[in-house]
């Protein structure tokens, strides 16, 4: 069975600070992908970022940037300056090749950016 | 590419009438999902497919969900009759898998109120 687990509901930052949301995922595949998801107040699912379990290097994307833990089973979300702009819901998943291909995710992560 | 439509984008019913929504993948994507997002269970996979074919459709509700890909550009899932605790939005899903999962685009979901 596949699990990931968002254990932060909500977050609320002041605009220019950094916030890392937290991702727990739960396996019995060794290959597995996981995927971060940002769902902003228009409602639509932005795919962000794939990782497979091969590849443990962090990854830099503008602000953004993950960290893969396989150790500790975590996929974490960091954010570097926040703007109002990165208010959403923030959804991490999991997909293996054992567990048929299919995107499980996690309860999601509501970031609130204020100025 | 216009990534994956579905319509209609709002839908309002009457409890006990058929609801059918619609969904066109990403040409050339092989792999299409249907979604349901609510706010108490959050996504939810209702079913899958692969190339065409029904892969797995553990996550349909009960027998009034029903879901068809005639050809590789056209989905459908069907609820009949419908009822209030079917109101949730609905996403569709595309993804080329290939040598392994790949990231899954989704369109912008159709909003289902069944009164």
């Amino acid at each position: 069975a596949q699990k990931v687990t968002q254990a932060q509901t909500e977050i609320s930052v002041v605009e220019k600070e950094d916030v890392t949301l937290d991702c727990v995922y739960e396996t019995r595949d060794t290959t597995y992908y996981l995927f971060w998801y940002k769902q902003p107040p228009s409602g639509e699912l932005v795919f962000l970022i794939r990782r497979n379990s091969f590849d443990e290097q962090n990854e830099i994307s503008g602000r953004y940037s993950w960290n893969f833990q396989k150790s500790t089973s975590s996929f974490n979300f960091t954010i570097t300056a926040s703007q109002v702009v990165d208010s959403a819901v923030y959804f991490c998943a999991l997909t293996s090749t054992g567990g048929g291909n299919k995107l499980t995710f996690g309860t999601g992560t509501q970031l609130k950016v204020e100025l | 590419d216009a990534g994956v439509i579905q319509s209609p984008r709002h839908e309002v019913t009457e409890m006990g009438q058929e609801v059918t929504l619609r969904c066109k993948p990403i040409s050339g994507h092989n792999s299409l999902f249907w979604y349901r997002q609510t706010m108490m269970r959050g996504l939810e996979l209702l079913i899958y497919f692969n190339n065409n074919v029904p892969i797995d459709d553990s996550g349909m509700p009960e027998d009034r969900f029903s879901a068809k890909m005639p050809n590789a550009s056209f989905s459908t899932l069907k609820i009949q009759p419908s009822e209030p605790r079917d109101s949730a939005v609905y996403f569709c899903a595309s993804s080329a898998q290939d040598r392994g999962p790949t990231e899954a685009f989704f369109g912008q979901g159709t909003r289902l109120t069944v009164v």
